[in-house]
């Protein structure tokens, strides 16, 4: 069973630029999250996309950050522009279902330097 | 809220000495309780879980966690560390809700 995919895996640019990472979940997996984790700190979750609709992005910087989840499947996550706080490892994970506990398999995420 | 303390930034054991990680939660209820395991330049891999039922949970790669509802923790054990265990671990909860919280992340070095 493939994993999850994630590309690219690192990434530099100048800060007012912009960035799209894209994510492909395991298959049949209806649950999608984004996460971004800083160096030193755990992931915390950005958004949580059920099928092709978002379930959660209340920690989402949706003056900059946006992401969709096109017929259930692919995901793409796009920071415009970036600032230098947005260096992070972004993590993609999905999940069979989205109940409580249900195990979340991680892609190997991309590494964001913003300079 | 639910929030996950992993007091231990880093840690150091020597290759076949025992190893705790600890974990403590703040939740009203009882929640979901996880622990992943992250090498470099990888995502995360869940170890274990806890759900219900007995205490004591055991996990992949000679790993298991207890559940202490009285100390609201939950520690990670392992009765004899490998060189391949040097990784980062994180404990996590899922309080209800569908959202995991991640503690801050425990890294794990052994030496020779």
């Amino acid at each position: 069973e493939a994993g999850v995919a994630q590309s690219p895996r690192y990434k530099i640019i100048e800060k007012r630029q912009s960035v799209a990472f894209w994510c492909n979940p395991i298959s049949g997996h209806a649950t999608l999250y984004w996460y971004q984790q800083i160096l030193g700190q755990g992931p915390k979750l950005l958004i949580q996309f059920q099928n092709n609709g978002v379930v959660d992005d209340s920690q989402l910087p949706k003056d900059r950050f946006s992401a969709e989840r096109l017929k259930g499947v692919d995901s793409t996550l796009k920071i415009q522009p970036a600032k230098l706080e947005d260096s992070a490892v972004y993590l993609c994970a999905s999940s069979f279902e989205r109940f409580g506990g249900n195990e979340q398999f991680f892609g190997p995420g991309t590494r964001l330097t913003v300079l | 809220a639910q929030s996950v303390t992993q007091p231990d930034i880093h840690i150091t054991v020597s290759e076949g000495a025992s190893l705790e990680l600890r974990c403590n939660y703040s939740y009203g209820a009882t929640p979901y309780l996880f622990w992943y395991v992250q090498s470099p330049g990888q995502g995360l891999q869940l170890l274990l879980k806890y759900f219900s039922g007995d205490t004591l949970v055991q996990g992949i790669k000679g790993f298991e966690a207890e559940f202490k509802r009285s100390q609201s923790s939950f520690n990670l054990r392992k009765p004899s560390v490998h060189w391949s265990d040097a990784a980062e671990y994180f404990c996590a909860v899922d309080g209800g809700g569908f959202k995991t919280i991640f503690g801050a992340g425990t890294r794990l070095f052994v030496k020779a």
